[in-house]
């Protein structure tokens, strides 16, 4: 099937640095959602996009539909320990329900203290 | 907030056992979908259902079934375990066309 290219695939930061993701696709999409998951739960909704250009931000955590369709941006300013785990975008194309999202593989991210 | 309770956060089974999974939400979400995820191959989707009663195949539906019974519950069947089914099984709801997903916690399911 389809698949987002999520990248990077993991980061090792310091506390306090700011950190950037994004998602790419062959395809358009028209909508992209930004997951985080931690050890042993499942993925949390951060951020839902719905426009292209939009830019939506959740506290320290900032989100952009790209202009193109075909790509989203997750940054994360002033990072603490807890924003540690697995980030996922998720894509749905033009056409079609929920069933359709694609999920990127996940960055993986990791802050130390 | 969306509530979508796994009723096991771990299992442990043996190969050619039958296994239930369940799923219950609580915002009246039509559709319900499982997944499993593996490291290295993301997010597949396994089965969704749209409504009471029906349901459709995703993209890796082979050796599982469902069941959905009631608009909150959604059940995923493993009719004979395999070792290669072992994997975190995640249950999802959501309101409709391109709406965001809703994640259960999770199942960690070991087959041995």
């Amino acid at each position: 099937g389809q698949q987002l290219n999520q990248s990077p695939q993991s980061m090792f930061i310091q506390e306090g640095e700011d950190v950037s993701m994004n998602c790419t696709s062959s395809s358009i999409f028209n909508t992209w959602l930004w997951y985080k998951q931690e050890p042993g739960e499942g993925p949390v909704l951060l951020i839902a996009l719905y426009k292209a250009g939009e830019l939506t931000s959740n506290g320290r955590l900032t989100a952009q539909f790209g202009i193109t369709r075909k790509d989203s941006f997750l940054n994360i300013s002033a990072s603490i320990p807890s924003d540690v785990g697995i980030y996922f975008c998720a894509g749905a194309p033009n056409q079609g329900g929920s069933e359709k999202l694609v999920f990127g593989k996940g960055t993986k991210l990791t802050v130390n203290p | 907030d969306v509530k979508v309770t796994q009723s096991s956060r771990y299992l442990v089974k043996r190969t050619g056992e039958k296994v239930f999974l369940e799923c219950v939400q609580d915002m009246d979400h039509e559709n319900m979908f499982w997944y499993r995820q593996d490291p290295g191959l993301g997010l597949r989707l396994i089965y969704f259902s749209y409504d009471v009663k029906m349901k459709e195949k995703g993209d890796i539906p082979e050796g599982y079934s469902v069941s959905r019974e009631k608009k909150e519950r959604f059940s995923l069947i493993l009719e004979s375990a395999s070792t290669n089914q072992t994997s975190m099984y995640l249950c999802a709801t959501g309101g409709g066309p391109n709406e965001k997903l809703f994640f259960g916690s999770g199942t960690q399911l070991s087959v041995l």
